[in-house]
């Protein structure tokens, strides 16, 4: 099956810095992405669809100026977490749904822990 | 906001019996998917199920789904101790392009 890696798998950061997270489809093209947040024994939550070519769509309640997702190819996108503080822990997922697989298709990354101290 | 309800939030069984999950979710769907996640890793698809489907199987799982109710319960035939994990539905609403909205998730202990 379809397969999408997120780089890094777990991360660890001080309280200010900022930290990018990857997510790669290796072996289909995906023309919009989706970034989740799951805290622990929490549902997943949708932040933001990426789009390639164009401005990201957030969620209400998601501040696009402290997540910044970039959507540079059809097989790459970028969340960057700005300034982090230790409330944005948690694990970060993101999916695609292939070009070509319909709408209903959708593959999930393996996620990235993120823990800010 | 989260769409989907599932219950029980939790379901201790033993090895060999069968497990059900219900989801009940509040909007008009196009398709509703059921998903495992073990413990702090990432989302695996199970099945999926279309709003012009009523029941639907795959292997040893069994997924319904009641438009009229706007609720869909999985099944698990002969649990296994490898099922131990978290057990989500997921919404695509109509027209939004595949976004999902996740339950809150049902966590499934089977006891060899």
């Amino acid at each position: 099956g379809a397969v999408v890696s997120q780089h890094p798998s777990w991360v660890i950061c001080k309280s200010g810095t900022s930290v990018k997270i990857e997510c790669r489809s290796l072996d289909f093209q995906a023309t919009t992405m989706f970034w989740y947040r799951q805290f622990p024994k929490q549902s997943l939550m949708l932040m933001a669809t990426s789009n390639e070519g164009s401005k990201a769509t957030y969620e209400q309640g998601v501040e696009k100026d402290k997540f910044l997702i970039n959507h540079a190819s059809l097989t790459l996108s970028t969340l960057t977490v700005t300034s982090a503080h230790p409330e944005d822990s948690s694990f970060y997922i993101c999916s695609a749904p292939p070009l070509a697989g319909g709408a209903d298709t959708q593959y999930f990354g393996p996620g990235t822990r993120l823990t800010v101290l | 906001s989260q769409q989907g309800e599932e219950d029980p939030q939790a379901l201790s069984i033993q090895e060999g019996e069968n497990a059900t999950m219900n989801c009940s979710y509040k909007t008009s769907i196009n398709n509703l998917q059921w998903y495992r996640q073990n413990s702090g890793r990432g989302l695996v698809h199970l099945i999926l199920i279309r709003s012009n489907e009523r029941e639907k199987h795959s292997g040893r799982l069994r997924v319904t789904l009641d438009t009229s109710k706007k609720s869909s319960s999985l099944l698990i035939t002969a649990s296994r101790a490898a099922d131990t994990a978290s057990y989500f539905c997921a919404t695509s609403i109509t027209g939004a392009n595949s976004k999902l909205t996740f339950g809150k998730g049902i966590t499934l202990s089977v006891r060899p």
